[in-house]
């Protein structure tokens, strides 16, 4: 069975504070690993996709990378902005669902 | 279009009763999506549609649930005999056909309130 965990469950940064956001999944067949940012009481907002070991993306202060097993959401100098739940997901060739972790709560303070 | 818009935003209904929500996609993604979000965890997926046909379905949706896409355009999601454990935001995305780079685009749900 698909399963995905992320961690820390919540970090708390001050403002120009870099840090990492870790993603471990185990998936049959993984079709891409996928990044979402969810501020409270809105609906996830894509950030981006990854589909093979060794790929990198950016946006903005974020870059996400990918191994076999992990995959990481690396903030650079944060902004208060940035807080939010930064979900990970992971989608399987045999099949449409996206299966979520519980996500990774973000706090930058000034 | 502004994007996957969702109706109602809140709903309060006493258990037993029957809800229905409604979704209006993003006009050209011809895939739409119904997941479940309890306080402190991920969404969870409930069913998906390509067009008007419903092709997965997760174990979570009982047969309390029922979900239709008429014409593959805006969909509905119905709760009958309404449960405490029903009480959740219901999300619904949209999404073009093999456009996994740009992922869904989400609602900002709909909060049910089962007392």
């Amino acid at each position: 069975e698909d399963q995905v965990t992320q961690s820390p469950e919540a970090l708390r940064l001050q403002e120009g504070e870099s840090s990492s956001l870790n993603c471990s999944y185990t998936v049959s067949g993984l079709r891409g690993l996928f990044w979402y940012r969810q501020d409270p009481g809105k609906g996830p907002e894509f950030l981006f996709t990854l589909y093979s070991a060794g790929e990198e993306k950016e946006k903005e202060r974020l870059k996400a990378t990918l191994t076999k097993k992990e995959s990481f959401l690396h903030i650079t100098a944060p902004k208060p902005e940035d807080s939010a739940t930064y979900l990970c997901a992971v989608g399987a060739n045999s099949g449409y669902a996206l299966n979520f972790g519980k996500g990774t709560s973000l706090l930058v303070t000034p | 279009d502004t994007g996957v818009s969702q109706d109602p935003r809140h709903k309060i209904t006493k258990r037993g009763q029957n809800v229905t929500f409604r979704c209006d996609p993003i006009s050209e993604h011809n895939r739409l999506y119904w997941y479940r979000q309890t306080l402190g965890q991920g969404p969870e997926f409930l069913t998906y549609f390509q067009n008007e046909a419903q092709l997965e379905k997760s174990r979570l949706l009982s047969d309390r649930f029922s979900a239709e896409r008429p014409k593959g355009s805006f969909s509905t999601l119905e709760i009958q005999r309404t449960e405490q454990g029903d009480s959740a935001m219901y999300l619904c995305a949209s999404s073009l056909t093999q456009q996994d780079n740009y992922g869904y685009t989400f609602g900002s749900g709909t909060r049910l309130t089962v007392v």
